[in-house]
Parts: C-alpha cells; structure tokens; sequence
C-alpha cells in the first residue's frame, strides 16, 4: 500500500469548510484513497473514498487531483463534532479490506 | 442492526499473563481484523480472518494469535503478555471495501 503524509494538526472555525490534505505520491493505478475519522474514545468510522473522480456523501466531499499524488477532503460546515482524528488511506479498492495501513493522521479541532 | 461489539471494554493484566478478547461482527459481515492502537498513535494491522482462516498478518509476533468461529465472531489471544503490549485494541468487520470497527478494548499491562 502507498504511503500517504498528512499534517499533525489543523484548526477550523465552526460553520465554516474544514479542508483536510492528504499526499500520496506513490500511489498505483489500482489504489483507491480512503478516508476515516476517529472521535475520542471511538473506533475508526469510514467517511468516504474514491479513484479518481470527486465523490461526495452525505458526511463530506473528496477532491483528487488530476495526477491522483494528492487529495482534500472537505467537510463543508464543520461542527464541534466534527473534532476527531482524520485518517487518509491509500490502498487497493475491493480487496484485503481488512489490512489497511494508518499513520498518525491528522488532528482536526473546530473551534466555537 | 448492532455494529460491531467487542468485549470486555477495559481489561488490567500484569506481565506474563494471558489474554482473550472477543469481537462480534455487524450482522452479514464475514471477514474480521484486529488492529493495535498505541496511544497517540494510528491503528496497526495484526491479522485479519476470513471463512474460520488467518488471510494476512501484519508485523506482529507469534504471541498474538486469533480465532474465528463459524458464526464470524473473533478472538484474539495474546501470551506472555508485555508492558508494550498496552494499548486499545479495535476489531474491525467488512464486507465488501469499508471497515466497520468496534469501540476496542483498552488493555493495561502492569
């Protein structure tokens, strides 16, 4: 699986558009980038993942760029719920679900 | 529709010991993984189930070892027990691409 780099941290006011980066330089043609938070106490939840194309759900918005080395995920009106830990996977799409590789993803803290 | 359940929520061993946690998947989902996380850190993979087999294992010693049972439930199991074997553990069911993970164990070696 590619390795994916993430900031250690980021802040966002509430109401307004957290935008969370996500590097994967190494990604193969085959690897899907997938997103997950985890709230305080909390297993990981799944929020949403994609190819190439932008896809968007009922919990947030991913943005891959054309060359597939990055990607955004943007939740469009952040609330105090929303502070979680924010992970960004990269890996073979239907496959081997079970084995994903996590960093230490990113810390987002919205702030009132 | 229950997600996935895991038990006990807490768990205090000392060094040495023995260690059973249990995992229920979410209803229709037939393949589980176990995943180690230390604190202030990302989960990290140990192994994962399918059909009553062990599929992949990530970089983890023999001292961690699971079972699946034909009803999709889970164990895993860890021997000789160490004080870096402190951590929350998650278990995680899928069907299909998405991870569904429990509220894992937090487990204290003392």
């Amino acid at each position: 699986d590619a390795k994916t780099t993430q900031p250690p941290s980021m802040d966002c006011a509430e109401g307004r558009a957290a935008n969370l980066p996500c590097n994967h330089s190494t990604i193969s043609g085959n690897e899907y980038v997938y997103w997950y938070r985890q709230i305080h106490s909390q297993g990981p939840q799944y929020i949403i993942h994609g190819l190439k194309n932008n896809e968007t759900n009922e919990m947030a918005s991913l943005i891959i760029t054309e060359d597939r080395k990055s990607s955004t995920l943007i939740l469009p009106h952040a609330t105090l719920r929303d502070t979680a830990v924010y992970y960004c996977i990269v890996r073979v799409g239907m496959a081997n679900a079970g084995k994903s590789t996590f960093g230490d993803g990113t810390t987002l803290t919205v702030k009132p | 529709d229950a997600g996935v359940t895991q038990s006990p929520t807490h768990l205090i061993k000392t060094r040495g010991q023995q260690v059973t946690l249990r995992c229920s998947p979410k209803s229709g989902h037939d393949t589980v993984s176990w995943y180690q996380q230390a604190l202030g850190q990302g989960p990290q993979f140990i192994f994962q189930y399918y059909e009553e087999e062990e599929r992949q294992r990530g970089n983890f010693p023999d001292r961690f070892s699971g079972h699946q049972f034909p009803n999709y439930s889970s164990e895993l199991n860890v021997n000789a027990l160490l004080l870096g074997d402190s951590a929350l553990y998650l278990c995680a069911s899928s069907l299909n691409e998405k991870l569904f993970f429990g509220s894992g164990t937090q487990l204290s070696v003392l």
